[in-house]
């Protein structure tokens, strides 16, 4: 399977901060990465798929970039809304697999 | 936007059965182009793809769960279906269902598939 690791596992920041996460995967997986953001007790949201492409709804705030290993996601001015946790998943090939996550807190 | 609904039991002995049903609505199982998912969460981890199945019936599983999930889809009740047998506490988590998009799946193996609508989740726990 494809390993995918993210850094930091936590972080904490202000709001209006800009923050950027970091996902690693095992091999190279072309542009396959996908970002979710998940509050407690609710489903994951979809935020980025393809490595870069914004889900639609999504605010402009968030982007996604990277190719091969690779991968980061940025929120460029931190809103109350935003402090959540946020996970990577592969989808270069099955079974798709997912970071660990990283648990944005407020500062 | 395609909404989708767990339901099922939320308590499942050691070495039974869990089954879960998803009911897709505005919406269509049946649409081509969409797999149709289940994700599960053990507590306060991280999320594990378990498998999905297109409406045609091809599944695809997480070979760590194949030997016990058995994924369903019945277009005419526009809803699919996990069985996963004997479970144990390690099979304690939310499972979530979700429709898979974007992607294609060939050979057995699939690819750029990403989550998205989810449903809310459903806590199952196994315990006597």
């Amino acid at each position: 399977d494809i390993q995918v690791t993210q850094s930091p596992s936590s972080l904490s920041a202000s709001v209006g901060d800009r923050v950027t996460i970091t996902c690693r995967a095992s091999q190279s997986i072309s542009n396959y990465l996908n970002w979710y953001q998940q509050k407690p007790g609710k489903a994951p949201n979809l935020l980025i798929y393809g490595a870069s492409s914004l889900q639609s709804g999504v605010p402009s705030r968030f982007s996604g970039s990277g190719s091969g290993t690779d991968f980061t996601l940025t929120i460029s001015s931190l809103r109350p809304e935003d402090f959540a946790t946020y996970y990577c998943q592969q989808s270069y090939t099955t079974p798709y697999t997912f970071g660990q996550g990283t648990k944005l807190e407020i500062k | 936007q395609v909404q989708l609904q767990e339901s099922g039991p939320g308590l499942v002995k050691p070495s039974q059965t869990l089954s879960l049903t998803c009911i897709v609505s505005d919406g269509s199982v049946s649409t081509g182009g969409n797999y149709w998912s289940w994700i599960r969460q053990h507590p306060g981890k991280g999320l594990e793809w378990m498998g999905f199945i297109y409406y045609s019936g091809s599944t695809y599983y997480n070979p760590s769960l194949k030997s016990r999930l058995t994924i369903s889809v019945d277009t005419s009740k526009n809803q699919f279906s996990l069985r996963l047998t004997s479970v144990t506490a390690a099979d304690t988590a939310i499972y979530y269902c979700a429709k898979a998009a974007g992607g294609y799946c060939s050979g057995g193996i699939c690819q750029e598939n990403w989550f998205d609508p989810w449903g809310q989740g459903t806590l199952v726990t196994v315990s006597s």
